[in-house]
């Protein structure tokens, strides 16, 4: 069954602590991306890769780093210098081209206490 | 940079009614178009998109789209709406340089739709 897998789906830390969301995706797409969902926010974007080894700072990329060392995965660490990292986090991939849709996995609840 | 405007943050509407929801975007040149959906407890999912051609587009679900580049906006229509049509939608942008997206969309800040029965 393609698509993209986010865990956990319900995330729990300490404030002052690293943390690392997992994304797997089977849909043998280049790109991937991190967005971050807020409540009156819409989706902003954190970070995006288009291909293995290779990835882009998207708008709000401070406090936050990723990962790109294999086509399926991109885990994204959100750091203690993310001033306020309480979030719904969603993860997706595409492929390169005009008109590519963009296939979104089911998100991590980030809680930062 | 691109930005996208959503005009409607809140719509409540009754059964069978139809339905105008506005996007306009800032961007001076070509751009791909998209509207998604959030339904409750789903993941985001697309409704249609434009990126050349007829400028009324049609999507999944009775959902339709029309582009008027003179305007710089994307509304998103339905004739008559159904309960299950309650759920968040997004319209978002990329610019068509980009390869259609591979840059990441810009999103708007969403329309919340409730439907009574």
């Amino acid at each position: 069954d393609g698509g993209i897998t986010q865990s956990p789906k319900y995330l729990f830390r300490k404030e002052g602590q690293n943390v690392t969301l997992s994304c797997e995706q089977n849909l043998n797409h280049d790109a991937m991306y991190w967005y971050r969902q807020d409540p009156g926010q819409g989706l902003r974007l954190i970070y995006y890769s288009q291909i293995v080894n290779d990835f882009q700072k998207g708008d709000i990329a401070e406090g936050y780093s990723v990962s790109r060392e294999k086509k399926e995965s991109f885990p994204l660490t959100v750091t203690s210098a993310q001033k306020n990292p309480t979030a719904f986090y969603l993860c997706a991939s595409s492929t390169l081209g005009t008109g590519s849709e963009a296939f979104f996995g089911q998100g991590t609840r980030l809680t930062v206490v | 940079a691109q930005s996208v405007s959503q005009h409607n943050h809140h719509v409540i509407l009754s059964e069978a009614a139809s339905l105008e929801l506005g996007c306009n975007y800032s961007y001076g040149g070509t751009v791909n178009l998209f509207w998604y959906v959030q339904y409750p407890g789903q993941h985001l999912q697309l409704l249609l998109k434009y990126f050349s051609g007829d400028p009324l587009v049609k999507g999944i679900k009775g959902f339709e789209a029309e582009f008027i580049k003179s305007k710089f906006s994307f509304n998103l229509r339905k004739p008559s709406v159904q309960w299950s049509d309650t759920a968040e939608y997004f319209c978002a942008v990329t610019p068509l340089y980009s390869g259609g997206g591979a840059d990441g969309l810009t999103f708007g800040k969403g329309t919340h739709l409730i439907i009574q029965p």
